[in-house]
């Protein structure tokens, strides 16, 4: 069953730092989403992207963050600079059509900033 | 702004005694209401999608309803294996955002 996969499972970063989370969305999608739970906290939404562009984004999404797809495959969201309150485990997920489609996650990449 | 309101917030069942997950939500426009299983450390697992009022979906020991306020997830003599937090998120016509709340943690105990 296609699934969509994230790197790293679990990074430690020090405050201030860049950090750049890795996405292989599933390969028929065209939809691509970055969520983030903050421990013991609801998913939030940050940003949608479609045809090579942001469609949507949340408040949380600031000029702090960056989403890029660099190649056919590959989707990557970016924190310039890390802010404690940034730790959270980071959810990419992508969708086959919009709104109302179903939505499919990958496993997290658990970020730590120290 | 879409809301969603899950209760309770945590539930301890017996293994084979069946019970019900409330999803309350107010959206502006429902183009979907999604049902997901998280386990611990893990990312959102997709069990159902509903779209109108009267729909109902199932998969296994799992059955989901939805009126125009409100989603059910029913649970039908759960087994350990079923213990996980079960989230409910909303999509409005407006984009594709998942609006989410704050999940459902069941405990199936054998």
């Amino acid at each position: 069953e296609p699934e969509v996969t994230q790197t790293p499972s679990h990074q430690v970063t020090q405050m201030g730092q860049e950090v750049i989370l890795r996405c292989v969305p599933i390969s028929n999608h065209l939809y691509f989403y970055w969520y983030r739970q903050i421990l013991g906290q609801k998913v939030e939404f940050l940003v949608s992207f479609y045809n090579n562009e942001i469609s949507e984004k949340s408040e949380i999404f600031d000029d702090q963050f960056s989403v890029e797809r660099p190649d056919g495959s590959n989707f990557t969201l970016k924190i310039r600079s890390t802010k404690l309150e940034d730790s959270a485990m980071y959810f990419c997920a992508s969708s086959s059509l919009r709104g109302g489609n179903t939505i499919y996650f990958g496993e997290g990449s658990w970020l730590t900033v120290v | 702004e879409d809301q969603v309101t899950q209760s309770p917030e945590a539930l301890r069942l017996q293994e084979g005694e069946s019970s019900s997950l409330n999803c309350s939500y107010t959206v502006s426009g429902l183009r979907g209401l999604f049902w997901y299983r998280q386990d611990p450390g893990k990312g959102p697992e997709f069990l159902f999608t509903l779209y109108s009022a009267g729909e109902e979906k199932e998969k296994e020991r799992l059955k989901a309803t939805l009126t125009k306020k409100e989603s059910f997830l029913h649970i039908t003599a759960p087994k350990p294996e079923d213990s996980a937090t079960y989230l409910c998120a909303v999509n409005n016509n407006a984009g594709n955002m998942l609006t989410f709340g704050g999940g459902t943690r069941l405990m199936v105990k054998p």
